[in-house]
This record gives structure tokens, sequence and C-alpha cells, in this order.
């Protein structure tokens, strides 16, 4: 089974631009999760998608945004880019959700955002 | 909102030594992950532990669920190389909640051959 892939890998924009940022799940899993990870802050939950509903959200601005298609692909998207949202975002997929049992979350390699 | 707190943020250990993260949450979790984040790499499952004062083993590695199912512990016995790497827990709160899994900053394990 092919794991979760993210496209691209590496991006370099600048400030006041938007991004898009995208994420296609392992077969069969109807969940994905983003993930903002900093040296500093380590792994910082954005949102969760199940379903092309919206489940869950984490404690970033309306600039941080997402959806899932129903194919259950998803992209984020960030707009008005600041310095600080350069990191590594991370996608990961589960079957069921990732606050269900035994259903845990498979990440892609992540994007490196880099912003200027 | 939820926090997750994991100490040590770094350990050094001399291959062969034993190595323990702790793993400690401001609110009671409905379940308890663990993830291995290779150098350069992303995070990978190891394992989740549910029920409370669960012990669950993977060969070298033994996890322990609290009574009260607010901390949690990784220990590895005789650190190999292929250890190295920052491990985190991530656990989400019970009785439901807006957030989804929260993660632990992570501690990371260097070994020194």
């Amino acid at each position: 089974k092919a794991g979760v892939t993210q496209t691209p890998r590496y991006l370099i924009k600048t400030r006041g631009q938007q991004v898009t940022l995208s994420c296609s799940p392992i077969s069969g899993h109807r969940s994905v999760s983003w993930y903002q990870q900093t040296p500093g802050q380590g792994l910082q939950f954005l949102f969760e998608y199940f379903s092309e509903t919206q489940r869950n959200k984490g404690n970033f601005p309306g600039r941080f945004s997402g959806r899932q298609f129903s194919n259950s692909r998803s992209e984020m998207n960030v707009s008005t880019l600041e310095l600080g949202d350069s990191a590594l975002y991370l996608c990961a997929s589960s079957l069921q959700g990732s606050r269900s049992y035994n259903s845990p979350l498979h990440f892609g390699n992540g994007t490196r955002l880099t912003v200027t | 909102g939820q926090q997750v707190m994991q100490i040590p943020q770094y350990q050094h250990v001399q291959e062969g030594e034993d190595f323990t993260t702790y793993c400690n949450s401001s609110t009671t979790l409905s379940n308890i992950q663990w993830y291995k984040q290779r150098p350069g790499g992303h995070p990978v499952f190891l394992i989740q532990l549910v029920k409370s004062g669960e012990v669950k083993k993977q060969k070298r590695l033994t996890f322990q669920f609290g009574e009260a199912k607010k901390n949690s512990s990784l220990h590895i016995t005789a650190t190999q190389t292929t250890d190295v790497g920052t491990y985190f827990c991530a656990g989400p709160e019970s009785g439901g909640g807006a957030d989804g899994l929260t993660f632990g900053k992570g501690t990371h394990l260097i070994i020194q051959p």
C-alpha cells in the first residue's frame, strides 16, 4: 500500500504571498490531519478532516485553512505568509480519525516551507 | 487547553545504556500514543496504550500508561545506534474535545558509540 504523499517537498515563498500544500492519504483512510513542526514549538495541530468535514481545529489564525475532497485528498492553504510560518508541514492520515482507538496517524514526509 | 509535557528534552547516552522518557498531560487522556522520528524523517507510530496502568513491550522498548491516565513512560533497554531519534507521546483528551491529537515536544535521544 502506498504511504501518505505530500507535495511539494520544498517551497520558498516571500512574505505576503499565499501557498497551497497537498496531501494524498493512504488508500481507505478517511481522516487527514495537518501539523506544523518547528524546532521551538514541536508538532502543533492545525486541523483534522474526516469525510470532507473539518472535525477538529487547532489554535492557529484564520490565515490557515484547509479542505478535504471526496477522494479524501486534502489541501492546506496559508494566506498572507509571515516569516514565522516557516516550518515543516506534516500531513497524517488515519482510518477513523486521530481520536479513535486503533487508528494511529500515518505521516507523510512533509512540505518544508521557507518564507523570506 | 490540553498540554502534554515531555522530559527530558535531550538525552545523551552511551550505546548499551538504558533510556527513559516521561510524558505528562494536564488532562486525563483516553489513550496515549508514542511515535518516533528519525533525523530528517517523519514521525512513525510505535504503539497505543488505552487502559489505566497498561504496560506493553516491543523487544527492548517498554511502554507504560499511568493509573490516572495522565502520564506515560517509554523505557529502552540497552540502547543501540538505531534507536537515535526523537520520541513523541501524543494523546486525545478524554471526554471529547475540539482538539486533535496533542503531541509533547519530544525527547531527542542521542547515542554515543
